[in-house]
């Protein structure tokens, strides 16, 4: 069963840069895209971007210019950085596995809270 | 981008009795080459991330228990507990995946009446 864990700075002041990494334990790693979800408290989810075992990306153009979703195979991880965060970048972030690019997701991980706050 | 909408916002529901939220997508998420539809439901509890219910429109992930059912073509789209249990109480969260960027319903929350 693969199991996701994340990690990562869970207070920024504004204009930090977030970043987080997702480990993968179990299955394949080539088999899967990983993507990046956000959920600001008490709302909904947001989309951030994806990747896959190649490097391929796909960003949600609402935080393109400054989203860069990378990958390292050789230690089975994804990371996400989020560049000149503000205080409307407050949310859980998940790291989750999706089957294929651009599908549903099949499992996430425990989520972050990252807060921004001067 | 596919705008989903969700309703009710939240619904109270008696202990065996059938809760049904709603999702409309703002286009289309049948895929014609595949002829299936590009849309998923799940299930969130408080401090917890979000737990795949349905994908497909229709399919049940497996362990998922069978009073979980989604329903539904093109834009309009339906999940029902067909008899609420006390540990369905949550939010549920519809989602399109027939183009980027991914995007989700703004959440239903599922309350004991």
């Amino acid at each position: 069963q693969v199991q996701l864990q994340q990690w990562g700075a869970g207070l920024l002041k504004p204009s930090e840069t977030l970043s987080l990494t997702c480990a993968v334990y179990g299955g394949s790693f080539s088999a899967y895209y990983w993507t990046w979800i956000r959920q600001p408290p008490g709302k909904g989810l947001e989309w951030i971007g994806e990747t896959n075992h190649r490097g391929g990306t796909n960003y949600n153009p609402s935080l393109k210019s400054r989203v860069t979703i990378s990958i390292d195979t050789s230690k089975n991880q994804f990371s996400l950085k989020l560049r000149s965060m503000t205080a409307a970048d407050t949310a859980v972030y998940y790291c989750a596995r999706v089957p294929d690019t651009g599908s549903y997701i099949a499992g996430w991980g425990q989520g972050t809270l990252v807060t921004v706050s001067s | 981008d596919i705008v989903m909408t969700q309703s009710p916002d939240s619904l109270a529901v008696s202990l065996g009795e059938r809760a049904t939220i709603n999702c409309k997508s703002s286009q289309s998420v049948l895929y014609s080459p595949n002829n299936k539809n590009h849309l998923a439901w799940y299930q969130q509890k408080p401090g917890q991330p979000p737990k795949l219910l349905i994908y497909w429109a229709s399919t049940r992930e497996s362990g998922v228990p069978d009073r979980f059912s989604g329903s539904g073509s093109g834009t309009d789209f339906t999940l029902t507990i067909s008899s609420l249990q006390a540990e369905d109480v949550s939010v549920y969260y519809c989602q399109q995946y027939y183009s980027t960027p991914l995007t989700f319903g703004g959440g239903t929350k599922v309350e004991i009446k």
